[in-house]
């Protein structure tokens, strides 16, 4: 049974911090990884993907992967009020047939404080 | 506008009423997938396509069934609906399967009652 793990929150951080978001997955065959945000009662939007061992930047979005460890973190410096939102992360088990699927983990509700 | 649709985007209908939850995306995506998203549970798929006449069970598939007779639609159909199906529902589609780093599109969501 493919497993991603995320903490449910909510995670609570002051206007202006850094918003730390884990994940862990437990299929080493796993070979990228999703960041989505949602909006209570809206669809997930696509943050950030990433493949490869490391950080990858996108504003003010970071993701990181470490495959060894079977963990994907999420980090939103500057975080502000509209960042408040539910934080899902998914797993691909890609390229080939397995990429057909996404699993994905229960979410992390952050909130941020003004 | 790149998207994908569902309808109706609200439905309260009563145990055993057969509904059918129209998907429909107009980005020429080979995949598209069927997830249901229950508080606590998170997103849990239901059914997959991987192109036309192609399906395959996801995570959570008992009560449903599905069908890709066109490359753009993906109905999901609830033969005898029970009101443990009450769930919010999302259909989504992604570019050919094969890249794994393609981005999934999600349409706007069918809250579904069933009573």
């Amino acid at each position: 049974q493919k497993e991603v793990e995320q903490n449910s929150g909510p995670l609570s951080v002051p206007e202006g911090a850094i918003a730390s978001l884990n994940c862990t997955y437990s299929d080493r065959g796993s070979q990228s990884f999703f960041w989505y945000r949602q909006y209570s009662g809206k669809s997930p939007e696509l943050i950030m993907f990433i493949y490869s061992n490391g950080d990858k930047e996108d504003g003010r979005f970071t993701a990181q992967l470490n495959k060894a460890s079977q963990y994907v973190s999420l980090l939103i410096r500057d975080s502000q009020p509209s960042d408040s939102a539910t934080y899902l992360c998914a797993v691909n088990r890609g390229p080939g047939a397995g990429s057909y699927q996404l699993t994905f983990g229960k979410g992390t509700k952050l909130s941020v404080i003004p | 506008e790149a998207q994908v649709t569902q309808n109706p985007r609200y439905l309260i209908t009563v145990t055993g009423k057969k509904l059918t939850v129209t998907c429909s995306q107009n980005m020429n995506h080979e995949y598209m997938s069927w997830y249901r998203q229950d508080p606590g549970l998170g997103l849990r798929q239901i059914y997959y396509s991987m192109n036309v006449e192609v399906t395959d069970k996801g995570d959570v598939p008992e009560g449903y069934k599905v069908s890709r007779k066109e490359k753009r639609n993906f109905p999901l159909i609830l033969e005898s609906p029970s009101p443990n199906q009450t769930s919010l529902y999302f259909c989504a589609s992604r570019d050919s399967g094969r890249n794994s780093y393609n981005e999934q599109f999600f349409g706007p969501g069918t809250r579904l009652t069933v009573l």
